[in-house]
């Protein structure tokens, strides 16, 4: 089945340390995101990337790093700059950008 | 630069009766537009989608909305509610192009047995 992964579900860890979130997708789509999801604020854009190799910031991009080194992943790195990184974080991909997007099933990652 | 209004933060239905969500969005040209669901700790699901042709859109899981460019909004709509339609609902503008979909706020829909 076609579809978009983010792995783990769940994911704990300690102020100061970086984190990576992972995020896979076998849709043949070249575009992916990565939204940032709080309580009664909605989606908000952290990063996209149009084609592999290429990336651009997005609302919120500060504490937070990406790479696209193939067009199957987006992994997204949670920094220790992030000053509140605890939240649920959705990877979302289309076939281009505009077009309809298919989401992950999510990472809610907290911090302590 | 875009904009969706989702006017009403949560919406408490009785199972059986319809629905109504309201979107209202600000784009400057024809928009692309978008609903999707989200059950607690999920993704978002897409529910139908607005890009050209006919303004009345259907969607999966017995779902509608309606263009209108007179009034800016994309109201989804749906004749009978069943208690699994409790869920979060986005809708999203956005463009042909490059542009990325704007997303609302959301609603929240609450059925009562």
């Amino acid at each position: 089945d076609g579809g978009i992964t983010q792995s783990p579900k769940y994911l704990f860890r300690k102020e100061g340390q970086n984190v990576t979130l992972s995020c896979e997708q076998n849709l043949n789509h070249d575009a992916m995101y990565w939204y940032r999801q709080d309580p009664g604020q909605g989606l908000r854009l952290i990063y996209y990337s149009q084609i592999v190799n290429d990336f651009q910031k997005g609302d919120i991009a500060e504490g937070y790093s990406v790479s696209r080194e193939k067009k199957e992943s987006f992994p997204l790195t949670v920094t220790s700059a992030q000053k509140n990184p605890t939240a649920f974080y959705l990877c979302a991909s289309s076939i281009a950008l505009g077009s309809e997007q298919y989401f992950g099933p999510g990472t809610r990652l907290t911090v302590t | 630069a875009q904009s969706v209004t989702q006017p009403d933060i949560h919406i408490t239905v009785s199972e059986g009766a319809s629905l109504e969500l309201r979107c209202n969005y600000s784009y400057g040209a024809t928009p692309y537009l978008f609903w999707y669901v989200q059950s607690p700790g999920q993704g978002l699901q897409l529910l139908l989608k607005y890009f050209s042709g006919d303004t009345l859109v259907q969607g999966i899981k017995g779902f509608e909305a309606e263009f209108k460019r007179s009034q800016s909004s994309f109201n989804l709509r749906k004749p009978s509610v069943h208690w699994s339609d409790a869920a979060e609902y986005f809708c999203a503008v956005g463009g042909g192009g490059s542009y990325i979909p704007t997303f609302g706020r959301g609603t929240s829909l609450i059925v009562h047995p």
